[in-house]
């Protein structure tokens, strides 16, 4: 399967401050990238979907003014976490998906903690 | 609103045994079916795809898709206990849109 990298694998911030998570699609270019949230014991819940070069489409109940999504090629995307806070906490993963069997591939995941 | 139903588990299921995985799904136009597996504390990893009616098998696994029923099943034969682990099955209703539907998965447990 294709491979998706994630930085960092792990982050502690303060409240109140920024955070970047980067998704990268090593081997294959991603024309779609899916960002998602798994809080302990819970299911996966998609965030958004981003397409390169547009504007990501985010899911309802879910602020795009506090989660910036970037999809600026087709090999990276980035999530902004802006002003978090501790109920930001979380595990963040990415995926990719562009090939023509609709696969998703998901990166290692980023774990936020926020203090 | 489209859904993906599995039942949560846990399985359990002693070493070399057949461990069978259910999964039903709402959106009759759906095109293809995936079984993830997630280790706890690590992200999905991509086990098996299906998109025809039938079985499937890769190594010990055994994807089975019956279109008609709405039904997707995973089995997986001699288990291990290093297959002890959240299966999430997930479904893409086709078109160009690359979006999943996954179920909350199952949790398996292989008792060495």
């Amino acid at each position: 399967g294709a491979v998706v990298s994630q930085h960092p694998s792990r982050v502690i911030c303060k409240s109140g401050t920024s955070v970047k998570i980067e998704c990268r699609s090593l081997d294959f270019q991603a024309t779609t990238m899916f960002w998602y949230r798994q809080f302990p014991k819970q299911s996966l819940m998609l965030m958004a979907t981003s397409n390169e070069g547009s504007k990501a489409t985010y899911e309802q109940g879910v602020e795009k003014d506090k989660f910036l999504i970037n999809h600026a090629s087709l090999t990276l995307s980035t999530l902004t976490v802006t002003s978090a806070h501790p109920e930001d906490s979380s595990f963040y993963i990415c995926s990719a998906g562009g090939g023509a069997l609709y696969e998703q591939y998901f990166g290692p995941g980023t774990r936020l903690t926020v203090t | 609103q489209k859904e993906v139903e599995q039942n949560s588990g846990p399985l359990s299921v002693p070493e070399g045994a057949i461990a069978s995985l259910n999964c039903t799904y709402s959106d009759r136009g759906s095109q293809s079916f995936f079984w993830y597996r997630q280790y706890s504390g690590k992200s999905p990893e991509l086990i098996m795809s299906i998109y025809s009616n039938g079985d499937k098998e890769d190594g010990r696994f055994t994807a089975q898709l019956n279109k008609a029923s709405q039904y997707v099943s995973l089995l997986i034969r001699d288990s291990q206990p290093s297959d002890s682990a959240t299966y999430l099955c997930a479904v893409n209703g086709g078109g160009s849109n690359y979006k999943l539907t996954f179920g909350k998965g199952t949790l398996l447990t292989v008792n060495p």
